[in-house]
């Protein structure tokens, strides 16, 4: 079965430098979401990706996050001057077509572990 | 937004029991709803889903009921085994601009714990 896959596994970096997340999503789907877990925490939803554009973000997807596509497979998060509670797990999703009535499975990467130090 | 409230925050159940998690969600646009089994340090891993249009739906020993007037949908995992200890998320979906595009809104988890 095709799954997201995510790297890295897990990333330390030093606060205020700047960390680029990647995935690979499925390779069918055509929609792409990051979400946000803070260790204990509930997923948060940060942007979703349809189109090579943002469809929607979150009030957590300031101007520190942006996204890129920057080939047929890959998708990227790169968060700019890291601050400490930006430590979390960051999951990438991804989802079919789901045209206009249906809804569409979203499928989740195992996750990278930021943590800043 | 969107708000989905989940309960309760942890469940112990004797194995071979039956577990029930409960979610409430605020909008009554929102069309999809999917449940998720996250085991500790892995992926959210999606169990099973219910979309509006239906009140029922079931998998072998999961099976998800939807309320749309009360505005709230259950899980139930019948026969439980240690396998089914996790922590169990709801979500519902939330239609953005572009159609075809939600973003998921989870609910705050459920710790399941499977007494053998």
């Amino acid at each position: 079965e095709p799954e997201v896959t995510q790297t890295p596994s897990h990333q330390v970096t030093q606060m205020g430098q700047e960390v680029i997340l990647r995935c690979v999503p499925i390779s069918n789907h055509l929609y792409f979401y990051w979400y946000r877990q803070i260790l204990g925490q509930k997923v948060e939803f940060l942007v979703s990706f349809y189109n090579n554009e943002i469809s929607e973000k979150s009030e957590i997807f300031d101007d520190q996050f942006s996204v890129e596509r920057p080939d047929g497979s890959n998708f990227t998060l790169k968060i700019r001057s890291t601050k400490l509670e930006d430590s979390a797990m960051y999951f990438c999703a991804s989802s079919r077509d789901s045209g206009f009535y249906s809804n569409q499975p979203q499928h989740f990467g195992d996750g990278t572990r930021l943590s800043i130090l | 937004g969107e708000n989905v409230e989940q309960h309760p925050s942890t469940l112990s159940v004797q194995e071979g029991d039956s577990a029930v998690i409960k979610c409430t969600y605020s909008d009554s646009a929102s069309n999809y709803f999917p449940w998720y089994k996250q085991e500790l340090g892995k992926r959210p891993q999606l169990i099973i889903d219910i979309r509006s249009n239906v009140g029922e739906k079931k998998d072998q020993r999961i099976a998800v009921t939807l309320n749309k007037t009360a505005k709230h949908f259950s899980l139930h995992i019948t026969e439980t085994q240690p396998e089914d200890s996790a922590v169990y998320f709801c979500a519902a979906s939330f239609r953005s601009r572009n159609f075809g595009n939600e973003k998921l809104t989870f609910g705050t988890g459920t710790r399941l714990t499977i007494i053998p």
